[in-house]
Protein backbone atom coordinates (compact mmCIF):
# COMPACT_ATOMS: atom_id res chain seq x y z
CA UNK A 1 0.00 0.00 0.00
CA UNK A 2 0.88 3.48 -0.79
CA UNK A 3 1.56 6.33 2.09
CA UNK A 4 2.22 9.90 1.96
CA UNK A 5 4.10 11.91 5.00
CA UNK A 6 4.06 15.00 5.37
CA UNK A 7 6.08 16.11 8.50
CA UNK A 8 5.54 19.81 9.14
CA UNK A 9 2.10 19.59 10.77
CA UNK A 10 2.58 23.20 11.01
CA UNK A 11 4.55 26.13 8.56
CA UNK A 12 4.85 30.12 9.02
CA UNK A 13 5.94 32.97 6.73
CA UNK A 14 5.69 36.28 6.35
CA UNK A 15 3.48 37.57 4.11
CA UNK A 16 4.67 38.01 0.17
CA UNK A 17 7.99 35.88 0.86
CA UNK A 18 8.66 31.76 0.16
CA UNK A 19 7.60 28.85 1.62
CA UNK A 20 8.09 25.39 0.93
CA UNK A 21 5.88 22.70 2.28
CA UNK A 22 7.47 19.03 2.22
CA UNK A 23 6.08 15.76 1.34
CA UNK A 24 7.41 12.36 1.02
CA UNK A 25 5.70 8.92 -0.49
CA UNK A 26 6.34 5.31 -0.23
CA UNK A 27 4.96 3.35 -3.38
CA UNK A 28 6.12 -0.21 -5.49
CA UNK A 29 5.13 1.57 -8.75
CA UNK A 30 5.97 3.15 -11.46
CA UNK A 31 2.96 4.88 -12.84
CA UNK A 32 1.27 7.55 -10.49
CA UNK A 33 0.20 10.88 -10.19
CA UNK A 34 0.77 13.25 -7.38
CA UNK A 35 -1.27 16.56 -6.04
CA UNK A 36 -1.05 19.42 -3.99
CA UNK A 37 -4.90 20.34 -2.71
CA UNK A 38 -5.50 23.22 -0.20
CA UNK A 39 -8.27 23.19 2.29
CA UNK A 40 -9.37 26.64 3.44
CA UNK A 41 -11.76 26.50 6.71
CA UNK A 42 -14.80 26.97 3.84
CA UNK A 43 -13.57 22.99 4.16
CA UNK A 44 -13.71 23.00 0.17
CA UNK A 45 -10.94 20.89 -1.07
CA UNK A 46 -9.26 22.98 -3.95
CA UNK A 47 -6.66 21.36 -6.43
CA UNK A 48 -2.71 23.60 -5.91
CA UNK A 49 -1.12 21.35 -8.62
CA UNK A 50 -0.56 18.14 -10.17
CA UNK A 51 2.45 15.77 -11.10
CA UNK A 52 2.49 12.58 -13.55
CA UNK A 53 5.58 10.65 -12.09
CA UNK A 54 6.55 9.89 -16.10
CA UNK A 55 7.41 13.67 -16.40
CA UNK A 56 10.45 14.99 -15.59
CA UNK A 57 9.78 18.51 -15.79
CA UNK A 58 8.42 20.25 -12.33
CA UNK A 59 4.88 21.22 -12.46
CA UNK A 60 4.37 24.95 -12.01
CA UNK A 61 0.84 26.79 -11.73
CA UNK A 62 1.61 30.82 -11.18
CA UNK A 63 2.79 30.94 -7.64
CA UNK A 64 2.98 27.46 -6.93
CA UNK A 65 5.61 25.25 -8.02
CA UNK A 66 6.74 21.44 -7.14
CA UNK A 67 10.38 19.97 -6.71
CA UNK A 68 9.63 16.33 -7.87
CA UNK A 69 12.24 14.07 -6.71
CA UNK A 70 11.28 10.63 -7.70
CA UNK A 71 14.63 9.02 -6.75
CA UNK A 72 14.23 10.06 -3.35
CA UNK A 73 10.55 9.84 -3.87
CA UNK A 74 9.77 13.78 -1.97
CA UNK A 75 7.38 16.10 -3.60
CA UNK A 76 7.49 19.39 -2.04
CA UNK A 77 4.96 22.34 -2.75
CA UNK A 78 6.99 26.12 -3.17
CA UNK A 79 5.17 29.15 -2.73
CA UNK A 80 6.31 32.35 -4.15
CA UNK A 81 5.14 35.42 -2.77
CA UNK A 82 2.94 34.22 -0.23
CA UNK A 83 -0.53 35.91 -0.10
CA UNK A 84 -3.28 36.04 2.93
CA UNK A 85 -5.26 34.07 0.97
CA UNK A 86 -2.84 30.90 1.04
CA UNK A 87 -3.98 30.55 4.46
CA UNK A 88 -5.51 26.67 5.07
CA UNK A 89 -4.15 23.27 5.28
CA UNK A 90 -2.41 21.78 2.57
CA UNK A 91 -2.46 18.28 1.61
CA UNK A 92 -0.38 16.40 -0.29
CA UNK A 93 -1.86 13.32 -2.25
CA UNK A 94 -1.02 10.16 -4.32
CA UNK A 95 -3.21 8.08 -6.91
CA UNK A 96 -2.11 5.26 -9.01
CA UNK A 97 -1.98 5.18 -12.17
CA UNK A 98 -3.99 4.22 -15.09
CA UNK A 99 -7.89 4.57 -15.96
CA UNK A 100 -9.33 7.13 -13.44
CA UNK A 101 -10.57 4.02 -11.03
CA UNK A 102 -8.18 4.29 -7.85
CA UNK A 103 -8.92 6.51 -5.05
CA UNK A 104 -6.82 9.32 -3.65
CA UNK A 105 -4.08 8.82 -0.52
CA UNK A 106 -3.42 11.67 1.53
CA UNK A 107 -1.04 12.72 3.89
CA UNK A 108 -1.66 14.13 7.28
CA UNK A 109 -1.33 17.83 6.57
CA UNK A 110 0.29 21.03 6.80
CA UNK A 111 -1.50 24.28 8.57
CA UNK A 112 0.05 26.80 6.85
CA UNK A 113 -0.11 30.79 8.34
CA UNK A 114 0.83 33.97 6.80
CA UNK A 115 1.81 36.91 9.12
CA UNK A 116 0.97 39.84 7.66
CA UNK B 1 -12.49 20.79 -13.69
CA UNK B 2 -16.64 20.16 -13.02
CA UNK B 3 -18.79 21.32 -10.71
CA UNK B 4 -19.99 19.21 -7.70
CA UNK B 5 -22.89 20.10 -5.08
CA UNK B 6 -23.58 18.19 -1.99
CA UNK B 7 -27.00 18.31 0.40
CA UNK B 8 -27.16 18.79 2.78
CA UNK B 9 -24.27 20.98 3.49
CA UNK B 10 -24.65 20.23 7.56
CA UNK B 11 -26.57 18.28 9.82
CA UNK B 12 -26.85 17.15 13.38
CA UNK B 13 -28.13 13.48 14.17
CA UNK B 14 -29.07 11.90 17.05
CA UNK B 15 -27.47 8.25 17.40
CA UNK B 16 -29.01 5.81 16.03
CA UNK B 17 -30.38 7.31 12.78
CA UNK B 18 -29.54 7.15 9.25
CA UNK B 19 -28.58 10.26 7.30
CA UNK B 20 -28.44 10.18 3.10
CA UNK B 21 -25.79 12.45 1.30
CA UNK B 22 -26.59 13.52 -2.03
CA UNK B 23 -23.77 14.02 -4.68
CA UNK B 24 -24.50 16.00 -7.86
CA UNK B 25 -22.00 16.44 -10.85
CA UNK B 26 -22.70 19.23 -13.55
CA UNK B 27 -21.46 16.78 -16.30
CA UNK B 28 -21.21 13.07 -16.94
CA UNK B 29 -18.49 11.27 -15.24
CA UNK B 30 -17.77 7.40 -14.96
CA UNK B 31 -15.84 7.31 -11.34
CA UNK B 32 -17.24 8.80 -8.42
CA UNK B 33 -15.46 8.53 -4.50
CA UNK B 34 -16.44 8.87 -1.49
CA UNK B 35 -13.82 10.24 1.65
CA UNK B 36 -14.23 10.98 5.02
CA UNK B 37 -12.29 13.66 7.31
CA UNK B 38 -12.65 12.78 10.82
CA UNK B 39 -12.19 16.41 12.97
CA UNK B 40 -8.97 17.54 12.71
CA UNK B 41 -7.44 14.83 10.60
CA UNK B 42 -6.72 13.88 6.66
CA UNK B 43 -9.20 12.45 4.15
CA UNK B 44 -9.86 8.73 3.88
CA UNK B 45 -11.39 6.74 1.18
CA UNK B 46 -14.59 5.22 1.97
CA UNK B 47 -14.86 3.44 -1.28
CA UNK B 48 -15.56 4.21 -5.32
CA UNK B 49 -18.34 4.12 -7.27
CA UNK B 50 -18.94 3.42 -10.59
CA UNK B 51 -22.55 3.41 -12.47
CA UNK B 52 -23.83 0.43 -13.34
CA UNK B 53 -22.25 -1.60 -10.78
CA UNK B 54 -21.35 -2.32 -7.05
CA UNK B 55 -19.12 0.40 -5.11
CA UNK B 56 -16.15 -0.96 -3.83
CA UNK B 57 -15.12 -0.02 -0.37
CA UNK B 58 -11.93 0.31 1.43
CA UNK B 59 -10.71 -1.73 4.37
CA UNK B 60 -12.13 -0.75 7.53
CA UNK B 61 -15.46 0.62 5.39
CA UNK B 62 -18.23 -1.99 4.98
CA UNK B 63 -21.66 -1.46 2.82
CA UNK B 64 -24.24 -2.27 5.75
CA UNK B 65 -22.82 0.73 7.36
CA UNK B 66 -22.25 2.99 4.26
CA UNK B 67 -24.38 1.85 1.43
CA UNK B 68 -23.79 3.50 -1.53
CA UNK B 69 -26.02 4.28 -4.65
CA UNK B 70 -24.82 5.38 -8.03
CA UNK B 71 -28.24 5.67 -10.32
CA UNK B 72 -26.54 7.65 -13.24
CA UNK B 73 -23.60 9.06 -14.67
CA UNK B 74 -24.21 12.45 -12.43
CA UNK B 75 -25.56 11.54 -9.01
CA UNK B 76 -24.54 9.24 -6.08
CA UNK B 77 -25.65 8.91 -2.49
CA UNK B 78 -23.87 7.70 0.77
CA UNK B 79 -25.52 6.89 3.85
CA UNK B 80 -24.41 6.61 6.64
CA UNK B 81 -26.43 4.20 9.25
CA UNK B 82 -26.87 3.81 12.53
CA UNK B 83 -25.02 6.71 13.59
CA UNK B 84 -22.95 7.19 16.86
CA UNK B 85 -20.43 9.90 17.69
CA UNK B 86 -17.60 8.30 15.89
CA UNK B 87 -19.78 9.42 12.39
CA UNK B 88 -19.28 12.62 13.13
CA UNK B 89 -17.04 13.95 10.25
CA UNK B 90 -17.06 16.03 6.65
CA UNK B 91 -18.40 13.34 4.40
CA UNK B 92 -16.90 14.84 0.87
CA UNK B 93 -17.62 12.99 -2.57
CA UNK B 94 -15.09 13.47 -5.82
CA UNK B 95 -15.60 12.89 -9.12
CA UNK B 96 -12.42 12.53 -11.61
CA UNK B 97 -12.57 14.59 -14.71
CA UNK B 98 -10.70 17.18 -16.51
CA UNK B 99 -11.07 17.15 -20.25
CA UNK B 100 -9.84 14.19 -22.09
CA UNK B 101 -7.74 13.23 -18.52
CA UNK B 102 -9.66 11.49 -15.76
CA UNK B 103 -6.47 11.50 -13.37
CA UNK B 104 -7.51 14.58 -11.37
CA UNK B 105 -10.40 14.49 -8.27
CA UNK B 106 -12.30 17.25 -8.01
CA UNK B 107 -13.93 17.46 -4.42
CA UNK B 108 -17.60 18.50 -3.50
CA UNK B 109 -17.81 21.22 -0.73
CA UNK B 110 -18.61 18.42 1.59
CA UNK B 111 -20.80 17.23 4.06
CA UNK B 112 -20.45 18.56 7.91
CA UNK B 113 -22.20 15.86 9.76
CA UNK B 114 -22.44 15.78 13.81
CA UNK B 115 -24.12 12.71 15.76
CA UNK B 116 -25.13 13.25 19.19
Amino acid sequence: AQTVTQSQPEMSVQEAETVTLSCTYDTSESDYYLFWYKQPPSRQMILVIRQEAYKQQNATENRFSVNFQKAAKSFSLKISDSQLGDAAMYFCAYRSGGGGADGLTFGKGTHLIIQP
Amino acid sequence: SAVISQKPSRDICQRGTSLTIQCQVDSQVTMMFWYRQQPGQSLTLIATANQGSEATYESGFVIDKFPISRPNLTFSTLTVSNMSPEDSSIYLCSVAAGGTSTDTQYFGPGTRLTVL
